[in-house]
């Protein structure tokens, strides 16, 4: 079956560290992997892309990797900060779809003074 | 600014009305989403829309049934609401894949609770 998963539902990291999320999925054949950013309450907000013929992406405190052959994709945030906490969700936009983007269930992070 | 509007945020109904969620976005996007969120399982596509009048149903569609007249305008419509489908209801577009990565534009959700 078809699945994408988050390593956790949540993950509690001390403000400085590095926090790394992981996506995890089977069964698809994805054009680009997303990655999102929801608050409470609020819809969730685009941050990052990569396609499936790029290794790495950053954009300032943020990097994603991604490995089609362990169909896997890695979320860092260096030098994290309080502000950083929310829930981080991956998606899937699929080949066999135009338009069809398939999201895991998220990770909750908290990052603690 | 880029714009996605949902009508209504919080909305309480009871089992078996026919309830209507609109969403309305001013970015000329081509395509547009309606995705129900619960805890533990994520956002999960019920019914998307890549031009006017046209639909594909998502991986959840029963039970729903959307529109379509207007480029900037997708409703979703609940043709007799019942209680498992008490959720937040988020809404999305993108412009067409040809033109762009398919970053999706969220409204800010509206919570549903069917009693």
């Amino acid at each position: 079956s078809q699945k994408i998963e988050q390593n956790s539902e949540a993950l509690n990291i001390q403000e400085g560290k590095t926090a790394t999320l992981t996506c995890n999925y089977t069964n698809y054949s994805p054009a680009y992997l997303q990655w999102y950013r929801q608050d409470p309450g609020r819809g969730p907000v685009f941050l990052l892309l990569i396609r499936e013929n790029e290794k790495e992406k950053r954009k300032e405190r943020l990097k994603v990797t991604f490995d089609t052959t362990l169909k896997q994709s890695l979320f860092h945030i260096t030098a994290s900060q309080p502000a950083d906490s929310a829930t981080y969700l991956c998606a899937l936009l699929l080949y066999s779809s135009a338009s069809k983007i398939i999201f895991g269930s998220g990770t909750r992070l908290s990052i603690r003074p | 600014d880029v714009k996605v509007t949902q009508s209504s945020r919080y909305l309480v109904k009871r089992t078996g009305e026919k309830v209507f969620l609109e969403c309305v976005q001013d970015m000329d996007h081509e395509n547009m989403f309606w995705y129900r969120q619960d805890p533990g399982l994520g956002l999960r596509l019920i019914y998307f829309s890549y031009d006017v009048k046209m639909k594909e149903k998502g991986d959840i569609p029963e039970g729903y049934s959307v529109s379509r007249e207007k480029k900037e305008r997708f409703s979703l419509i609940l043709e007799s609401a019942s209680t498992n489908q008490t959720s937040m209801y988020l809404c999305a577009s993108s412009l067409g894949l040809s033109l762009t990565t398919g970053e999706l534009f969220f409204g800010e959700g509206s919570r549903l609770t069917v009693l």
